[in-house]
């Protein structure tokens, strides 16, 4: 089964309005994080928030809040006011305490696409 | 600029060959990841050091090596190449091992994009 699902390949948003970008994750493991990155066009990977499984308020960051609901087991992204720089892939990750390592899975990705 | 350091940022070869990408870390930072990212299997984990010693290993192919420097810095070597192994391959960086803290973010660096003709 897919550990980390994000339905919406692609998704246009007009500028200055707000986004919700979906992701759902399947997990056993009680203690967990779950990240959102951002991949423009250029390549690189660009962290933009995180969101703990026992942190009991919704992560924000700027423009960027996580909607997290634990029963439903889903993390999704809102993006405010929406700028043409928003434009890229972004992708949903976790990372499960119960691996040896510190490694994320990532979802499929969402391609957003801002118009002016 | 993330801080992590990866070079070559293009590579084009042809297949049977052996390459060799390489991965400075963010200062501070012990553990190193690889990634590979391809249109068909997306972003695909393939090990993780920490100072030094193998901590994880993912879907990384019997072709493919890693090893952690003393000084951190990292080289993940590709051989035998195929068509298939076309892809950005990215390197991250993080202060610990694991555990889920917030602080212990992934900082990715920009990528090598292998070409393999």
């Amino acid at each position: 089964a897919q550990k980390i699902t994000q339905t919406q390949p692609g998704m246009f948003v007009q500028e200055k309005e707000a986004v919700t970008l979906d992701c759902t994750y399947d997990t056993s493991d009680p203690s967990y994080g779950l990240f959102w990155y951002k991949q423009p066009s250029s390549g690189e990977m660009i962290f933009l928030i995180y969101q703990g499984s026992y942190d009991q308020q919704n992560a924000t960051e700027g423009r960027y809040s996580l909607n997290f609901q634990k029963a439903r087991k889903s993390a999704n992204l809102v993006i405010s006011a929406s700028q043409l720089g928003d434009s890229a892939m972004y992708f949903c990750a976790m990372r499960e305490n119960n691996n040896a390592g510190n490694m994320l899975t990532f979802g499929g990705g969402t391609r957003l696409m801002v118009k002016p | 600029d993330s801080g992590v350091t990866q070079t070559p940022k293009h590579l084009i070869t042809a297949t049977g060959q052996r390459v060799t990408l390489r991965c400075s870390p963010r200062s501070g930072d012990l553990s190193v990841y690889w990634y590979q990212q391809s249109l068909d299997q997306g972003l695909q984990f393939l090990i993780q050091y920490y100072n030094g010693e193998e901590r994880a290993k993912g879907n990384i192919l019997e072709r493919f090596s890693a090893q952690q420097f003393p000084d951190l810095h990292s080289e993940l070597n590709l051989s035998s190449l195929e068509l298939g192994d076309s892809a950005l391959y990215f390197c991250a960086s993080s202060v610990a091992a694991g555990g889920n803290s917030g602080a212990n973010v992934l900082t990715f660096g920009a990528g090598s994009r292998l070409t393999v003709l």
